[in-house]
């Protein structure tokens, strides 16, 4: 069965500091992949998503994330994080009846 | 607007009752699906459907029921809540494999 792991589950960081989330998935086949981000007392929403070509792919508000099939993994990353970013941030691979298997997720706080 | 809704937001009822947590999308999608989510814990499929009269269970156990009588109406029920039932139920809907899905805002349920 299809897998997603997240290595952080909290993540503290000072605003402008860089950062970079980790997403390894057990599939090894074709996949398609989601970063989700989920602000406080919000719904769930797509933040980048890669199902072809490029493996470097960029998603709203500076966040961007890069595929390496060869080690599982699609982190995310952005540069220089802002107290805004402060949100649940989940990773999914898309499973085979269509529907998505999340990670545990990881918190981020940013400091002002 | 295009949307995803989910009513109600927030609900507790005691042990023994019915409930029915509704879910309705005005995207067209044919792809709808349930998902529960405990806190530090994954999202997992409780339910997912196809499209009209289309239902199957997902990979969590669940002793919910779904209907499909409408493309845009995915009612979820349970027939005696137990406080095991106690979780947020998150609605989705998507139109294409690879494409991500659009969530609702969840219901968070609490069962005394």
């Amino acid at each position: 069965a299809q897998s997603v792991s997240q290595h952080n589950h909290h993540v503290i960081l000072s605003e402008a500091a860089s950062l970079e989330l980790g997403c390894n998935y057990s599939y090894g086949g074709t996949v398609n992949l989601f970063w989700y981000v989920q602000y406080p007392g919000q719904h769930l929403q797509l933040l980048l998503k890669y199902f072809s070509g490029d493996p470097l792919v960029k998603g709203i508000k500076g966040f961007e994330a890069e595929f390496i099939k060869s080690k599982f993994s699609f982190n995310l990353r952005k540069p220089s994080v802002q107290w805004s970013d402060t949100a649940e941030y989940f990773c999914a691979v898309e499973g085979s009846q269509g529907n998505l298997i999340f990670g545990k997720g990881t918190k981020l706080s940013v400091k002002p | 607007e295009a949307d995803i809704y989910q009513t109600p937001r927030y609900l507790v009822i005691g042990t023994g009752k019915k409930i029915t947590l509704e879910c309705s999308q005005t995207m067209g999608h044919d792809k709808m699906y349930w998902y529960q989510q405990d806190p530090g814990m994954e999202l997992h499929l409780i339910h997912y459907s196809y499209g009209v009269n289309s239902t199957e269970k997902g990979d969590l156990s669940s002793e919910s029921t779904v209907s499909r009588i409408r493309t845009e109406h995915f009612p979820l029920t349970l027939e005696s809540a137990r406080p095991s039932h106690t979780s947020q139920y998150l609605c989705a809907s998507s139109d294409k494999e690879g494409y991500g899905q659009y969530f609702g805002p969840g219901t968070r349920l609490t069962v005394t």
